[in-house]
């Protein structure tokens, strides 16, 4: 069975610090793996995706992410955190068989105080 | 220009009553979505059509029942409405299920 885990609820960053949220995942065969951000009152919005290539991936807002397929891990990074980053942030993942569906992780709140 | 908009934004109801929610993309897209997310924000998925045939149908009640008219619309009809309809509905469309979805800003529906 699929299933996508993060383990934090908040994560908390000054303003210029780097800033990490994790994100596991289990899938049978290879994963293909989102990260999205939802800003209040509104819905998700696509930052990056990994479906095969490189396992750095570059999306939006100078947010990256690290694929790691023996931790299976998807964790999003970004150098220097702003203000503007404070969100909810959605891992989700799919299979790569056409019978699978996505799932999304429970969200993780993150909060850049200045 | 909105590339996934819904009707109406906020849905206050009664027990009991029926309801719908109108979803349109202007994207060209062929999958559509239909999500519940809950006062947690945990987001579940609960219909997938593509190209108006429906593709997934999670464990969701029969009081649920999504209409795909053409490929740019995907409504939702709700039946009897219950207390714990109470949630934000989002729809969302993608090129095809492999693809980043496009969400639109959700249906907040109470019921009284």
């Amino acid at each position: 069975a699929q299933s996508v885990a993060q383990p934090e609820d908040q994560v908390n960053v000054a303003e210029g610090n780097p800033l990490t949220v994790k994100c596991t995942y289990s899938v049978s065969g290879n994963p293909y793996l989102f990260w999205y951000v939802q800003y209040p009152n509104r819905g998700l919005q696509f930052l990056l995706k990994y479906i095969t290539g490189d396992n750095l991936v570059k999306g939006s807002y100078g947010f990256e992410a690290e694929f790691n397929k023996s931790q299976t891990s998807f964790h999003l990074k970004k150098p220097s955190a702003l203000v503007s980053d404070s969100a909810l942030y959605f891992c989700a993942v799919r299979g790569s068989s056409s019978a699978s569906k996505i799932i999304f992780g429970s969200g993780t709140r993150l909060s850049i105080r200045p | 220009d909105t590339a996934v908009s819904q009707t109406p934004k906020y849905l206050v109801t009664q027990m009991g009553n029926d309801k719908s929610i109108k979803c349109e993309q202007n994207l060209g897209h062929d999958t559509m979505y239909w999500y519940k997310q809950d006062s947690k924000k945990f987001l579940k998925i609960m219909f997938s059509y593509n190209n108006k045939e429906l593709i997934i149908n999670e464990t969701v009640p029969n009081r649920f029942s999504p209409k795909s008219p053409d490929k740019a619309h995907l409504n939702l009809h709700i039946n009897s409405l219950e207390l714990g309809d109470s949630a934000v509905y989002f729809c969302a469309s993608s090129r095809d299920s492999n693809q980043p979805q496009h969400f639109g800003d959700g249906t907040r529906l109470s019921i009284l």
